[in-house]
């Protein structure tokens, strides 16, 4: 069975442009967790999706921004790039609510 | 508000020693708790798991047990190998909508 994927591996951006990271769940998964891991530290809660509903957000300003589409893969997508948005960013799903989440490898942003 | 606090790092054990990393936790209701290992260059994997008082979790040789009385969930090894060389994080779910992890602990192994 497949794992949580996300693309791309890499990606490298300019100051003010905008970045789109995917996501795709584990099969029968319908909750999509972003973090973002800045060099160093540790995670940061982002965003919840369950149901194609966001159900929570972390402490990121509203140019972070994402959503769940109806076969539960989802997108994250940050404008107006800084710099400090470099970091690793980590996807993950659970079967629901509770339940234990499994990792992406992750999407290694770089702005420039 | 819910929250984690893990033992801060780097640790460094000589190969075969004994590793105990702490985690405690702040939460309402009656959280999940989680020991996720980075590797480097990598994603996190679940270790182990458990979801009520007094559960033990276990995996590859770690083990954890969820104890409600010290609100900890400290992380253990008998004996460590080279390849246990990472970053360990406890996280929790409870009654917000999202995991809380801890701020990881480096572990070092040397041969």
């Amino acid at each position: 069975e497949a794992g949580v994927t996300q693309s791309p591996t890499h990606l490298i951006k300019t100051r003010g442009q905008q970045a789109t990271l995917r996501c795709s769940p584990i099969s029968g998964h319908t909750s999509v967790y972003w973090y973002q891991q800045a060099l160093g530290l540790g995670l940061q809660f982002l965003l919840w999706y369950d149901e194609g509903e966001e159900r929570n957000r972390g402490n990121f300003p509203p140019r972070f921004s994402g959503r769940q589409f109806p076969n539960y893969s989802s997108e994250l997508n940050v404008n107006a790039l800084e710099l400090e948005d470099s970091a690793l960013y980590l996807c993950a799903s659970s079967q629901e609510f509770k339940t234990e989440a499994f990792f992406g490898q992750g999407t290694r942003l770089t702005v420039v | 508000g819910d929250s984690v606090t893990q033992m801060e790092g780097p640790v460094t054990l000589s190969e075969e020693a004994f590793l105990t990393i702490n985690c405690t936790y702040t939460a309402t209701g009656y959280p999940s708790l989680f020991w996720y290992v980075q590797y480097p260059g990598e994603g996190l994997q679940l270790l182990l798991k458990a979801t009520k008082a007094d559960d033990k979790g276990s995996n590859k040789g770690f083990e954890a047990t969820y104890r409600k009385e010290t609100t900890s969930f400290h992380l253990e090894k008998g004996s460590v190998q080279v390849s246990d060389s990472a970053v360990y994080f406890c996280a929790l779910t409870s009654g917000t909508y999202k995991y809380i992890f801890g701020t990881g602990t480096r572990l070092k192994v040397l041969a």
